[in-house]
């Protein structure tokens, strides 16, 4: 069964360092996503791809994010100068039509970021 | 701020038994819900997703949607300690296509 792929499952950063999280979307799926989970709270929206430009984001996704599509396959996520307050569980997430065909949602195992 | 809520539990059922897990929410547009599964340290795993009032079952799961009411629940039939999870409700809103999560009801399961 097709699913989404994450790199790395572990990142431990020093603040102020940038960070790449890299994921694979399900290769038919037109949507991707990107949310975080700090410990113990909600899964939180940070931003939404669709044809190679952002379509919504969130009041956390400020300057410091930025995503891009580097080729047919990956989906990255880039922090450019990390704060503490980063540290969470990165989740990327894709699907293939959107709301306008019903938009199921699947989601990938996640990034733990640590920020130091 | 459009919400989505959830009683945070623990609930506590016998295996077996019926769990029942509600969730509201604040956007009286939302046209999409979506129950996820998440283990602990693990990404959000879909269960269900509902978007018509009334039932809908697969499985031992049943999504029970009430736009008016604006309520939304989960009834796990058998349950089995695997079903051992905190449960997210999770809610499309009336515009754009994120999806916003309630905090999660953890279920525990005890044999």
């Amino acid at each position: 069964e097709p699913e989404v792929t994450q790199t790395p499952s572990h990142q431990v950063t020093q603040m102020g360092q940038e960070v790449i999280l890299r994921c694979v979307p399900i290769s038919n799926h037109l949507y991707f996503y990107w949310y975080r989970q700090i410990l113990g709270q909600k899964v939180e929206f940070l931003v939404s791809f669709y044809n190679n430009e952002i379509s919504e984001k969130s009041e956390i996704f400020d300057d410091q994010f930025s995503v891009e599509r580097p080729d047919g396959s990956n989906f990255t996520l880039k922090i450019r100068s990390t704060k503490l307050e980063d540290s969470a569980m990165y989740f990327c997430a894709s699907s293939e039509f959107g709301r306008a065909r019903g938009e199921t949602q699947y989601f990938g195992p996640g990034t733990r970021l640590l920020v130091l | 701020q459009k919400e989505v809520e959830q009683n945070s539990g623990p609930l506590s059922v016998p295996e077996g038994a019926i769990a029942s897990l509600n969730c509201t929410y604040s956007d009286r547009g939302s046209q999409s819900f979506f129950w996820y599964r998440q283990y602990s340290g693990k990404s959000p795993e879909l269960i269900m997703s509902i978007y018509s009032n009334g039932d809908k079952e697969d499985g031992r799961f049943t999504a029970q949607l009430n736009k008016a009411s604006q309520y939304v629940s989960l009834l796990i039939r058998d349950s089995q300690p695997s079903d051992s999870a905190t449960y997210l409700c999770a809610v499309n809103p009336a515009a754009g296509n994120k999806l916003t999560f309630g905090g999660g009801t953890r279920v525990l399961v005890k044999p």
